[in-house]
């Protein structure tokens, strides 16, 4: 069985500026996907960014981008000049790639405020 | 694509009262998915199905619940007897494949009196 750990509630950060929210997991696959989901407040849940176990390089979109270290099981999301419609839970989501247990696990995510 | 499409929105019922609710997934997408959601919590997984084929079921769903995907396209969740600890928002959402991202909807949300 997966597990996915957001240990941090709440984080906060000043528009135009870089946060970083932080992701551990545990597994015993070695082939999955990482992704991040955004749930805006009474919204619907959004896809941020996928990561492929496989591939080594961290994927970018826009101005999320991730940092993956596959041996240390760590998946960290960084959003760079951050705007007030970033404001949301951030989900850190695991999949594995090999179709038994087909389904995502989130961590408990995390609340982000953007401060104006 | 019109989006992953849950119905209701919202559902208040008294405890003891049956529910239903429904998920239309986006067009083609042959995995579709449940998932509760409890306040503050991270969604957890309930059940999958691959067309109309219930392929997996958490420990989560007890004999109360039940879904279903007749002809591969919607699907319906009913709760039967409803407890205090139903009270969730019930999340779908649909895939194209099996290792394609899930698109999720807007969720129905259960409030139980």
């Amino acid at each position: 069985a997966q597990t996915v750990t957001q240990s941090q509630p709440e984080m906060s950060v000043q528009e135009a500026e870089t946060v970083t929210l932080s992701c551990t997991y545990d597994t015993s696959e070695s082939d999955y996907y990482l992704f991040w989901y955004k749930q805006p407040p009474s919204r619907q849940m959004i896809l941020v960014i996928r990561q492929e176990a496989y591939k080594q390089q961290n994927a970018t979109e826009n101005r999320f981008s991730v940092n993956f270290q596959k041996a240390a099981k760590s998946f960290s999301l960084k959003i760079s000049d951050s705007q007030l419609g970033d404001a949301a839970m951030y989900f850190c989501a695991f999949y594995p790639r090999t179709g038994a247990n087909s389904k995502l696990t989130f961590g408990k995510g995390i609340t982000l405020s953007v401060r104006p | 694509d019109t989006g992953v499409s849950q119905d209701p929105r919202h559902k208040i019922t008294k405890r003891g009262q049956n529910v239903t609710f429904r998920c239309d997934p986006i067009s083609e997408h042959n995995r579709l998915y449940w998932y509760r959601q409890t306040l503050g919590q991270g969604p957890e997984f309930l059940t999958y199905f691959q067309n109309e084929a219930q392929l997996e079921k958490s420990r989560l769903l007890s004999d109360r619940f039940s879904a279903e995907r007749p002809k591969g396209s919607f699907s319906t969740l009913e709760i039967q007897r409803t407890e205090q600890g139903d009270s969730a928002m019930y999340l779908c959402a649909s895939s194209l494949q099996v290792n394609q991202p899930q698109h999720f909807g807007d969720g129905t949300r259960l409030s139980i009196l």
